[in-house]
């Protein structure tokens, strides 16, 4: 069964920083795009970062790129989002995804003003 | 950036009723490759997004027959033949043709009349 779970999110003041995590397994991790999506409260899903099967590439959405960093660790399935000088527009469930095809149950990160 | 947009963005069903959403991407879905990267999510009320098609017209495993996409170029539908209880929620086109970012519509809420 693949699974994806996400940890790391919670409360934090503005200026503040968080690192997600995102375990996998059932799937063949390493051979995965993996993403993270971001769903403010009562709004829509929006793209955040990306980052290829060994690691060699990633991108940013304009809106986190210079603060958040995208990276992952083949050897511990585990895919990680570093958060810092978070603000409050920050504020979201954040979704690990494999491909598009996997998907976690998301992590709330809340920034606080 | 290509941007999606979705019509209707509220769609009142009756069960056992077909139901159609629309989806528009602002320039050609037509990667370099010669494939359309054009997907389709679902997301239940409290649950994750869920892919329901890929590449414009498949299906993923598990996702029923009722469920059909089509379109080219920029110009996309998702139809639900026969609409069940279970459907209801709310429905993301994404493109992942040119990207940085892949960009997903405002998505379509759909809810039983």
């Amino acid at each position: 069964e693949v699974q994806l779970v996400e940890s790391g999110g919670g409360l934090v003041q503005s200026g503040g920083s968080l690192r997600l995590s995102c375990a996998a397994s059932g799937f063949t991790f390493n051979k995965y795009w993996m993403h993270w999506v971001r769903q403010a409260p009562g709004k829509g899903l929006v793209w955040v970062s990306h980052i290829n099967s060994d690691g060699s590439s990633r991108s940013y959405a304009d809106s986190v790129k210079g603060r958040f960093t995208i990276s992952r660790d083949n050897a511990k399935n585990t895919l990680y989002l570093q958060m810092n000088s978070l603000r409050a527009e920050d504020t979201a469930v954040y979704y690990c995804a494999g491909s598009f095809g996997y998907w976690g149950q998301g992590t709330l990160v809340a920034v606080s003003s | 950036d290509v941007v999606m947009t979705q019509s209707p963005l509220s769609l009142p069903v009756t069960p056992g009723q077909p139901a159609s959403i629309s989806c528009r991407s602002s320039q050609s879905l037509v990667s370099s490759d010669g494939n359309t990267y054009l997907n389709w999510f679902q997301q239940r009320p409290g649950q994750s997004p869920r892919r329901l098609i890929y590449k414009v017209s498949n299906r993923e495993s598990g996702v029923p027959d009722r469920f059909s996409g089509s379109g080219s170029g920029t110009d996309f539908t998702l139809k639900i033949s026969r609409v069940e209880a279970e459907d209801v929620g709310i429905y993301y086109c994404m493109q992942g043709s040119h990207w940085p970012p892949w960009t997903f519509g405002q998505g379509t809420k759909v809810e039983i009349q």
